[in-house]
C-alpha cells in the first residue's frame, strides 16, 4: 500500500517560520491536504492542493510540492503558540475521497 | 452549519460489549467514512460509503461494521469490543468533487 511519512517532532521558536515536510509514494494522487489537530480536537482542514499546482499561498501558510520527489511541504510563517498542535499530510488516493495518512509531526511553540 | 457531527464523544466499555458510533453530516454530502486514529500511526480507514447504500471495507475493517443508514447517516458498530479497538474514531464526509473532505471532532472509545 502506499506510505505517507513525516517527522514526528518539531520545536520552533515563537516568531519563527516552521516548515514540516511529508513525503508521499503515489505519484496518481490527485490531491494533498494538510490537516492540524489540536490536543483532544478533531482534524482542522488547513490546506490542500492539486497535483499540478508546485506552490499554495494562504495567509501564513505556504505548501510546496515537489512531484518528482513525491515530497510535500507546509511552512507556516511568524509562528505562534496557537499553532502548537499535531500536522497531518495526507494524499487523496481515489476517486471515492480516501485519504492515506502520515502518522503526524507534533509541533511545539516555545516562547 | 454543523458539518459532521459525532456521538458519543466519549465511552468506556467492558471487553465484549457491543456498542454505535453514529455520525451525521448536513452538507449534503455523498461519501462517508469512518477512520481509528492511534499513537504514532495516523488515521486509517475502517470502512466507507461512496454513496447512499454501498460500503466497503478499508484498511482496518475487522471487528466493525457499518451500516448507510440514508444519505445523512453514517453509523460504525463494535459486536464484540476488545481492548485493541481502544482509539479515536473519526467520522468524515465529502462531496462529489471529493477535494475536501471535513472531519468530525471525534469519539474517544476505551475498552476495558
Amino acid at each position: 500500500g502506499e506510505d505517507v511519512e513525516q517527522s514526528l517532532f518539531l520545536s520552533v521558536r515563537e516568531g519563527d517560520s516552521s516548515v514540516i515536510n511529508c513525503t508521499y509514494t503515489d505519484s496518481s494522487s490527485t490531491y494533498l491536504y494538510w490537516y492540524k489537530q489540536e490536543p483532544g480536537a478533531g482534524l482542522q482542514l488547513l490546506t490542500y492542493i492539486f497535483s499540478n499546482m508546485d506552490m499554495k499561498q494562504d495567509q501564513r501558510l505556504t505548501v510546496l510540492l515537489n512531484k518528482k520527489d513525491k515530497h510535500l511541504s507546509l511552512r507556516i510563517a511568524d509562528t505562534q503558540t496557537g499553532d502548537s498542535a499535531i500536522y497531518f499530510c495526507a494524499e487523496l488516493t481515489d476517486s471515492w475521497g480516501k485519504l492515506q495518512f502520515g502518522a503526524g509531526t507534533q509541533v511545539v511553540v516555545t516562547p | 452549519n454543523a458539518g459532521v457531527t459525532q456521538t458519543p464523544k466519549f465511552q468506556v466499555l467492558k471487553t465484549g460489549q457491543s456498542m454505535t458510533l453514529q455520525c451525521a453530516q448536513d452538507m449534503n454530502h455523498n461519501s462517508m467514512y469512518w477512520y481509528r486514529q492511534d499513537p504514532g500511526m495516523g488515521l486509517r480507514l475502517i470502512y466507507y460509503s461512496a454513496s447512499e447504500g454501498t460500503t466497503d471495507k478499508g484498511e482496518v475493517p475487522n471487528g466493525y461494521n457499518v451500516s448507510r443508514l440514508n444519505k445523512r447517516e453514517f453509523s460504525l458498530r463494535l459486536e464484540s469490543a476488545a481492548p485493541s479497538q481502544t482509539s479515536v474514531y473519526f467520522c468524515a464526509s465529502t462531496g462529489t468533487t471529493g477535494n475536501t473532505i471535513y472531519f468530525g471532532e471525534g469519539s474517544w472509545l476505551t475498552v476495558v
